[in-house]
This record gives structure tokens, sequence and C-alpha cells, in this order.
């Protein structure tokens, strides 16, 4: 069963922020966001992580809701180079379990 | 470029032949996975070694076969596939421990066609 809901495409305009939404309404307390991309031709690339607080890095920001059910990644000046398939993934990381992948939003930059 | 790296880029094989996909990283990593992505599908969990030890089979068909000589490397041997077999197969690594979350790190994958 998918553990992560995320609509299957986006579009954004070049230099604006992107926001993609992602459900996770059966998270367990131990379990954390984790977002990854995946530029055409290349292997899925870490963008962020998180538990219950906003965390920002240098790609990226994510914001997730009071009741844990469902967070937000923020591309505060998207370029062209952010068209990927971005997969939202629950897990509770640490051991050497794997992620499990959904379908993931294509987001298309748009010039 | 990524700190994974995987061999060959592209593979070729007929349905009779063995070859092996290598993948390789530096970083120190003790946990090391294989994906075997679809096209146009999500990337779907095969193996994890933790430890060079295998840790994870997720009910792969035996026609595939991993090993983990050393905490650098983990092969993949192939042998007497399907065509629906043909996939791009992906190698990630991380660090493993309590309290440690430690992102994986791919590699660009090897796109495997079967004939």
């Amino acid at each position: 069963d998918a553990k992560t809901t995320q609509p299957p495409s986006m579009d954004c305009a070049e230099g604006r922020a992107a926001n993609l939404p992602c459900n996770h309404s059966t998270i367990s307390g131990n379990e954390y966001v984790y977002w990854y991309r995946q530029i055409h031709s290349q292997g899925p690339q870490y963008i962020i992580h998180g538990l219950k607080n906003n965390e920002t890095n240098e790609m990226a920001s994510l914001i997730i809701t009071e009741d844990r059910k469902s967070s937000t990644l923020i591309l505060p000046h998207a370029t062209l180079r952010d068209t990927a398939v971005y997969y939202c993934i629950v897990g509770e990381g640490g051991g050497a379990d794997g992620l499990t992948f959904g379908k993931g939003t294509h987001l298309i930059i748009q010039p | 470029d990524t700190e994974v790296t995987q061999t060959p880029k592209h593979l070729v094989m007929g349905m009779t032949n063995k070859k092996s996909l290598k993948c390789e990283q530096h970083m120190g990593h003790r946990a090391m996975y294989w994906y075997k992505q679809k096209a146009k599908k999500p990337p779907e969990l095969m193996f994890v070694y933790s430890y060079e030890k295998l840790s994870i089979n997720e009910s792969v068909p035996s026609r595939f076969s991993p090993e983990c000589p050393n905490s650098s490397l983990l092969n993949l041997h192939l042998h007497a596939l399907q065509p629906e077999d043909s996939a791009l197969y992906l190698c990630a690594s991380s660090q493993v421990g309590q309290g440690v979350h430690s992102p994986l790190h791919f590699g660009n994958g090897t796109r495997l066609t079967v004939t």
C-alpha cells in the first residue's frame, strides 16, 4: 500500500517558488519524511528530510503540518534544472531498511 | 558525477548470457542497496546489504544474485534473464546505525536490455 500521495504532475514558472504537496496520513510517530528527486537519466538525489519541525537547507525547505499528516517541499526560486520527478517518502531511517518510493510528482519548470 | 560509481552504464545481454553489474563507493558507508526501475515507474528495492551481510531480499528471483565482497563494492550477478528484466538498475549506499538518518546516495545506474 502507498504510504504517500502526490499529484502526478505540476508546472511552475522559472524564477517562482515551486510548492510540492505530499499527503502521508498514516505516518507513525517514529517515521521521517524524506524528499528525493530524479532528473531524467540520473539516479535519485536526496533533497531534505524532517520529523516534525520545518527544515531548510541550500536546496529547499520542508514544511510539515502540526499533525504530520502532510508536508510541502518548497523550491524557493525554481530553475529549468529543477525539472524532475520529486518523490516524497516516509520511513524510520537509521537502519539499513531501504526506502520505498511512491509514484512521485513530475515537476516541469516552464521558461 | 556521483560518489557512487556504477559500471557498465549500458548493457545488452541475451537470455542465456551471464553478466555482472558493479557498484563502488568510497564514502565509508556500510549499507548498500540495489534498486530496479522500469520506464516511467519509481525505483523498487531489490536487496540491502548491511556490514557486508545480506539483510533484505525483496523476494527477488534467483536469476539475480547479489554479492558484497567488501565494504566498498557491490555486485549484481545476472543469469538466464528474461526480456521483462530490462530496466535501469540503481545502486545506492548510506551510513547505518541507530539514530543515524543518513540519506541514500545513488549512482546513475546501469541501463540493462535483455534480448
